[in-house]
């Protein structure tokens, strides 16, 4: 079954504003993770949050977490054309072989 | 990039022939995945492996079987495929497994008609 959640399902913006994706999981977790795939093309890994971990960022990416909410955010600043894609955010879990879980995606467009 | 191949990157079958897909991987990773994406349901994971010849099933694994003779290779069969079996497979690879990234290949889309 999925284990997260993603909101909103498709998120439309120009470029240099900032995006926020959201994801809500059910059950415990090791890390949270989320990836960008292009129109296409494979997943791409974007960044990991531990469970002991509120916060990270990347260049201009910025992801948060609470366990206690279950829930995730993930926040593109300065959005770019080149940041069209959709996101998912994956959590991992020691079952299944260290398998990650999927949500349906946020669909991402950026236009110029 | 990682270095995972799969092949064929497209394939169009019919209906009750058997279907191999091979994942190929250059990183030594222990981990492997095979996942399906559909509209509408994400990523679903059919089976994966920790090791050669250890692998176990996933959410969706009914109508596929895998193998994993060598450390490179995680071969994926259709047994005899089904038009629900349409879909984009990919195979993800991963050194740790815990608090690890994947890599992902670029995917084969099936066609079963």
């Amino acid at each position: 079954s999925q284990q997260g959640e993603e909101d909103p399902q498709a998120l439309s913006i120009q470029e240099g504003e900032n995006a926020t994706m959201n994801c809500s999981y059910k059950t415990s977790i090791n890390n949270l993770q989320w990836y960008r795939q292009n129109s296409g093309r494979g997943l791409v890994h974007l960044i990991l949050i531990r469970s002991n971990e509120r916060e990270k960022h990347s260049g201009r990416l910025r992801v948060t977490l609470d366990t206690s909410k279950k829930s995730s955010s993930l926040l593109i600043t300065a959005s770019r054309a080149a940041d069209t894609a959709s996101y998912f955010c994956a959590t991992g879990h020691s079952n299944s072989g260290y398998a990650l879980n999927f949500g349906k995606g946020t669909s991402l467009l950026v236009t110029p | 990039d990682a270095g995972i191949t799969q092949s064929p990157r497209h394939k169009v079958t019919e209906t009750g022939t058997p279907v191999t897909l091979r994942c190929h991987q250059t990183e030594n990773h222990r981990y492997m995945y095979w996942y399906r994406q559909d509209p509408g349901h994400g990523l679903r994971l059919i089976h994966y492996s920790y090791g050669v010849k250890d692998t176990d099933k996933g959410e969706v694994s009914d109508g596929y079987s895998v193998s994993r003779s060598k450390t490179e290779d995680f071969l994926l069969t259709l047994e005899s495929a089904t038009s629900s079996q349409t879909s984009v497979y990919f195979c993800a690879i991963s050194a740790k497994g815990e608090n690890t990234e994947a890599f992902f290949g670029q995917g084969t889309r099936l066609t079963v008609v």
